[in-house]
């Protein structure tokens, strides 16, 4: 079982819409979690951090946790095209590192 | 554009040789990660540099090393390249020592042996 689980689409949302995307993790001491933006051929870029349970909204960004599933989802509302990107889930487990899921291709459809 | 920056941003290698990619760390960031992304993956942490000392270390080969020096530059060496080291690798710093607050990344060097 991998650390960080993601499904690895293509997620095809319309403009307008709102993208859903969602992370699973196995490693309950995880303390911090974190979404990555990462268009192709470039480097991530992080758009979402969230370390306690619940909602945290960021502009069209919100980001849910929920440590009992272990769950963690993205939802970007009012998807744009140029929102159209491979999303990465992430998560600290206290030994100094991230670890990635391999993340889920995003597509908004004009 | 972020405050990390790498070179060289490509590079072809024959397998067996060595490389060395760099990286400069935004000012005050003493924590500097390297991760490996493989197509189609998500980076794989390979080490952390806190101070000019690894203080964490991912599910990497020896032949994999670094160095973090004091003005904020850092080094990720690979020794006797194979196929599979093929990669974009990338550097990460971040405020924090622990880096639970998370990273920055920068543009990443593309890596091809062949």
């Amino acid at each position: 079982q991998k650390e960080v689980e993601q499904n690895s689409g293509p997620l095809s949302v319309p403009e307008g819409a709102i993208a859903s995307l969602n992370c699973t993790y196995s490693d309950r001491g995880s303390q911090s979690f974190f979404w990555y933006r990462q268009y192709s051929g470039k480097s991530p870029e992080l758009i979402m951090s969230i370390y306690s349970n619940g909602d945290k909204e960021d502009g069209r960004f919100t980001a849910q946790l929920n440590k009992a599933s272990q769950y963690v989802s993205l939802l970007i509302r009012d998807s744009q095209p140029s929102d159209s990107a491979t999303y990465l889930c992430a998560a600290y487990t206290g030994r100094r590192a991230l670890t990635f899921g391999s993340g889920t291709r995003l597509q908004v459809q004009p | 554009e972020t405050g990390v920056t790498q070179s060289p941003t490509h590079l072809i290698k024959t397998r067996g040789q060595q490389v060395t990619l760099r990286c400069s760390s935004q000012s005050g960031h003493n924590t500097v990660s390297w991760y490996q992304q493989a197509l189609g993956q998500g980076p794989q942490f390979i080490f952390q540099y806190y101070r000019e000392e690894e203080n964490g270390r991912g599910n990497f080969p020896p032949r994999f090393s670094g160095l973090q020096f004091p003005n904020y530059s850092s080094e990720l060496n690979v020794n006797a390249l194979e196929l599979d080291d093929s990669a974009l690798y990338l550097c990460a710093s971040s405020l924090d020592p622990q880096g639970a607050r998370g990273y920055t990344f920068g543009s990443g060097t593309r890596l091809t042996v062949v």
